[in-house]
């Protein structure tokens, strides 16, 4: 079974500009999820989608940061002006139900 | 929302020794715990996991307790190797929104 898959793996970006990033999750996976782990931290979780629906996007910084799963399957993260403290490794992670969540292998973002 | 606490931040063990790494949360309605294993620069693995159905839960050489009552689990690490040098991250889900709630982590290090 082929695993969550995140791309790009590294990204450098200077502070104000825009960046995305894409997960393919397992398929079969109803439940996605997006997670922020700063260096040093747990992983924070930032929106998590059920299919193409929303379930949680309480922590997720609106004013900058947006994300959809247009289709219920590949889903996208964006930042839009970045931040130096957006300096982090995203997580993105799926699930079949309620239980068991997979990780990808994250995407490092530095912002210079 | 939930909030988990993990103890202690550092561990360092003579390889052969038994590790042991404690959690706490505050939800009460919270009823599934996995534990992750994160190797410097790879995703967080899933290692065991517990539901608060159970008291224990033992894999080979991991073991997991949880404390409905007091709202605490551990992970248990016996016959430690230095492959099990990483940093360890508990979490719980609640059973409202299905979130994950993650613990800000355990480096464990392992000595030969």
């Amino acid at each position: 079974e082929a695993g969550v898959a995140q791309s790009p793996r590294y990204k450098i970006i200077e502070k104000r500009q825009s960046v995305a990033f894409w997960c393919n999750p397992i398929s079969g996976h109803a439940t996605l999820y997006w997670y922020q782990q700063i260096l040093g931290q747990g992983p924070k979780l930032l929106i998590q989608f059920q299919n193409n629906g929303v379930v949680d996007d309480s922590q997720l910084p609106k004013d900058r940061f947006s994300a959809e799963r247009l289709k219920g399957v590949d889903s996208t993260l964006k930042i839009q002006p970045a931040k130096l403290e957006d300096s982090a490794v995203y997580l993105c992670a799926s699930s079949f139900g309620r239980e068991k969540q997979y990780f990808g292998p994250g995407t490092r973002l530095t912002v210079t | 929302g939930e909030n988990v606490e993990q103890h202690p931040s550092t561990l360092s063990v003579q390889e052969g020794d038994s590790a042991v790494i404690k959690c706490t949360y505050s939800d009460s309605a919270s009823n599934y715990f996995p534990w992750y294993k994160q190797e410097l620069g790879k995703r967080p693995q899933l290692i065991i996991d517990i539901r608060s159905n159970v008291g224990e839960k033992k894999d080979q050489r991991i073991a997991v307790t949880l404390n409905k009552t007091a709202k605490h689990f551990s992970l248990h690490i016996t016959e430690t190797q230095p492959e099990d040098s990483a940093v360890y991250f508990c979490a719980a889900q609640t059973n409202t929104g299905n979130q994950f709630y993650f613990g800000t982590g355990t480096s464990l290090t392992v000595i030969p």
